[in-house]
């Protein structure tokens, strides 16, 4: 039985380069989210997808955001022309229509120098 | 959305903690309490709906709907219990969560 995964787990860049974060739900869940996270607060929610339909997208998510699913089922969530102000956990959570739970993966961790 | 909770709690090992959280929001479907240990991933806790008290093991939550408001109760405090303790309120939407900034929980020997 294998949990939410992400890809990378620790990621360093320059500020202005692109980056992508991967996400692998747990088999079967056909919902997925992603929040941020960033030192001494909680997760914020930024995008939804239900199978691979985007169905909601956070004020906080500028358009140098974007988030994929394509099959349904991995994610992706690409910044372009990374801001320092982009440093922070990027946490993704799947779950399964009729269950209350959403199942966290352990984050993709974000630094922009 | 507007959620509130204490930022730190000390206890000591073997006591009992209680955690608050107060919430102002535009739609309720649910509370939630989600344990994260310092650079680890959320896992869940604790799912209230309607108002009372659910009992798990260690852990109890309680839910006043009317009052906005929610507490965990940690009982026999075990070290492995230092933790931030996340209270979240799920949407109308049935979807999304929102958070508050999280209790730091540090058990004392």
């Amino acid at each position: 039985d294998t949990g939410v995964s992400q890809d990378p787990r620790h990621k360093i860049t320059k500020r202005g380069q692109n980056v992508t974060f991967r996400c692998d739900p747990i088999s079967e869940h056909n919902r997925l989210y992603w929040y941020r996270q960033t030192l001494g607060q909680g997760p914020e929610f930024l995008t939804y997808f239900q199978n691979e339909a985007q169905l909601e997208k956070s004020r906080l998510l500028s358009d140098r955001f974007s988030a994929e699913r394509p099959k349904g089922s991995f994610s992706t969530l690409e910044i372009q022309r990374t801001e320092q102000g982009d440093s922070a956990m990027y946490l993704c959570a799947s779950s399964l229509d009729g269950i209350i739970e959403q199942f966290f993966g352990p984050g993709t961790r974000l630094t922009v120098l | 959305q507007n959620i509130d909770q204490p930022t730190e709690m000390t206890a000591t090992e073997g006591a009992i903690v209680q955690i608050n959280c107060t919430y102002q929001t535009s739609g309720f479907n649910g509370l939630f309490w989600y344990q994260q240990h310092a650079g680890e991933a959320p896992t869940f806790l604790s799912y209230n709906v309607l108002d009372g008290l659910e009992e798990k093991g260690r852990f109890s939550s309680f839910l006043s709907r009317s009052k906005g408001y929610s507490y965990l109760l940690l009982k026999e405090l075990q070290m492995k219990d230092s933790a931030s303790y996340l209270c979240a309120v799920r949407d109308i939407d049935d979807y999304k969560l929102s958070f508050g900034a999280g209790t730091t929980v540090t058990v004392r020997a």
